[in-house]
């Protein structure tokens, strides 16, 4: 298996601008979450999913955060309309029940 | 809500030296898991360790071992004859067994300094 694959890798944008982050879990993982990195808040999960499902998405800091899982081999995280704060690391991983997650390269989003 | 706590930000050992990173965790349920993640400056997360909370044994998994205290709500990883590939950021994680709460809880993180 390929692992989870997050696409694009980097991601530059204007304030703003929309920005699309995808992923891939891997085959037969039931759960994908997406989480988000910065130097000052740490990892913070934004959103997870069960069989496709939206489970948890307290996480999601406002309206401006979408995230879908249109099947099982699948998702992405919308942001519209960007903002500076926005600038982090976002990951997608997934899993099965009661294991560890297994994480994708993460997306280095900057917006500018 | 469950927290993670690591205490120590930072930490150096000398390369083939033993080093201990620190966990506490606070949690009201009997069932969870326990994980460490290293993450170099590649900045891919991978999976070190896992611990099942029901089983009394501390996982091991080659020269990293877990020293996991239920009753204390403690769970260390010790990292045995280090090498300077284990130079990272390492995460302690809780994971709930309950179906409706599989999100991970992470700590702050610990960045270890492997010192040739």
């Amino acid at each position: 298996d390929a692992g989870v694959i997050q696409s694009p890798r980097h991601e530059v944008t204007e304030m703003g601008q929309e920005v699309t982050l995808r992923c891939k879990p891997i085959s037969g993982h039931d759960y994908l979450f997406w989480y988000r990195q910065t130097m000052m808040r740490g990892l913070e999960l934004l959103i997870y999913f069960n069989n496709n499902v939206p489970i948890d998405d307290s996480g999601m800091p406002e309206d401006r955060f979408s995230a879908k899982m249109p099947n099982a081999s699948f998702s992405t995280l919308k942001i519209q309309p960007s903002e500076p704060r926005d600038s982090a690391v976002y990951f997608c991983a997934s899993s099965l029940k009661n294991y560890g997650y297994t994480f994708g390269s993460g997306t280095r989003l900057t917006v500018v | 809500a469950q927290t993670v706590t690591q205490s120590q930000p930072e930490m150096s050992v000398q390369e083939a030296e033993t080093v201990t990173l620190s966990c506490t965790y606070d949690t009201s349920e009997s069932d969870y898991y326990l994980f460490w993640y290293k993450q170099p400056p590649s900045r891919q997360m991978i999976l070190v360790i896992r611990q099942e909370a029901y089983k009394q044994q501390n996982a091991t998994e080659n020269r990293f071992s877990v020293n996991f205290q239920k009753a204390a709500k403690s769970f260390s990883l010790k990292i045995s004859d280090s090498q300077l590939g284990d130079a990272a950021m390492y995460f302690c994680a809780y994971r709930s067994a309950f179906q409706g709460a599989q999100k991970l809880v992470f700590g702050q993180g610990t960045r270890l300094t492997i010192n040739p």
